[in-house]
């Protein structure tokens, strides 16, 4: 079955520093997002992407924040100057798109990418 | 913004025993879906519910959208050690926000043997 894959799994930084997590959706996938979830709490959308530009994203995704989809495959997350609040389980998510109510619009997520900032 | 509670918290069952957990909010929702998070891991898909009223079922798990759209809940029947996780509830607005989505603040499933 085809998967969202995420790298690294586990990604340890200083504060300050620059941090790039790496997806690679579903390849016949449209729309792609990332999610963060702090240890203990619910997933929290961060960013949705289509066309080669940001379709939406929530207020947690300041100027520190950036994605790229840099060639075919690969959908990045990227965080200028990381914080400690910035630890978090990062979570890539795709899906077909197309409107309606399918199985096309629902998001197929990655098993995430353990950031802790030290 | 938009908030789902889910409850119960956390539940501790005996294996064979059902389950149930509901989500609620305030505000009215089209799509519903439920979400198994296992740790380490994504959250993965386990029913989509698509219409009010709308009563589905993925094996011994069965998922109802509220008939106001402001509620879903979620049952397991006859619960086995493989079904501990995390069960969250998720929703997409009705107008704009693409497909973001809400998650609620989950229910933590541990089945003992």
């Amino acid at each position: 079955e085809p998967e969202v894959t995420q790298t690294p799994s586990h990604q340890v930084t200083q504060m300050g520093q620059e941090v790039i997590l790496r997806c690679v959706p579903i390849s016949n996938h449209l729309y792609f997002y990332w999610y963060r979830q702090i240890l203990g709490q619910k997933v929290e959308f961060l960013v949705s992407f289509y066309n080669n530009e940001i379709s939406e994203k929530s207020e947690i995704f300041d100027d520190q924040f950036s994605v790229e989809r840099p060639d075919g495959s690969n959908f990045t997350l990227k965080i200028r100057s990381t914080k400690l609040e910035d630890s978090a389980m990062y979570f890539c998510a795709s899906r077909v798109g197309g409107g309606g109510r399918s199985g096309a619009n629902v998001l197929t997520f990655g098993a995430g990418s353990r950031l802790t900032v030290l | 913004g938009q908030q789902l509670n889910q409850s119960p918290q956390s539940m501790f069952i005996q294996e064979g025993e059902d389950v149930s957990m509901n989500c609620t909010s305030s505000s009215i929702f089209n799509t519903w879906l439920w979400y198994k998070q296992e740790p380490g891991e994504g959250p993965v898909l386990l029913i989509a519910l698509y219409k009010a009223g709308e009563l589905t079922s993925n094996g011994r798990l069965t998922a109802q959208f509220g008939i106001t759209r402001k509620d879903s809940f979620l049952n397991i029947s006859a619960s086995i050690p493989s079904d501990v996780g995390i069960y969250f509830c998720a929703v997409k607005g009705l107008t704009g926000g693409g497909n973001k989505l809400t998650f609620g603040t989950g229910t933590q499933l541990k089945v003992e043997l």
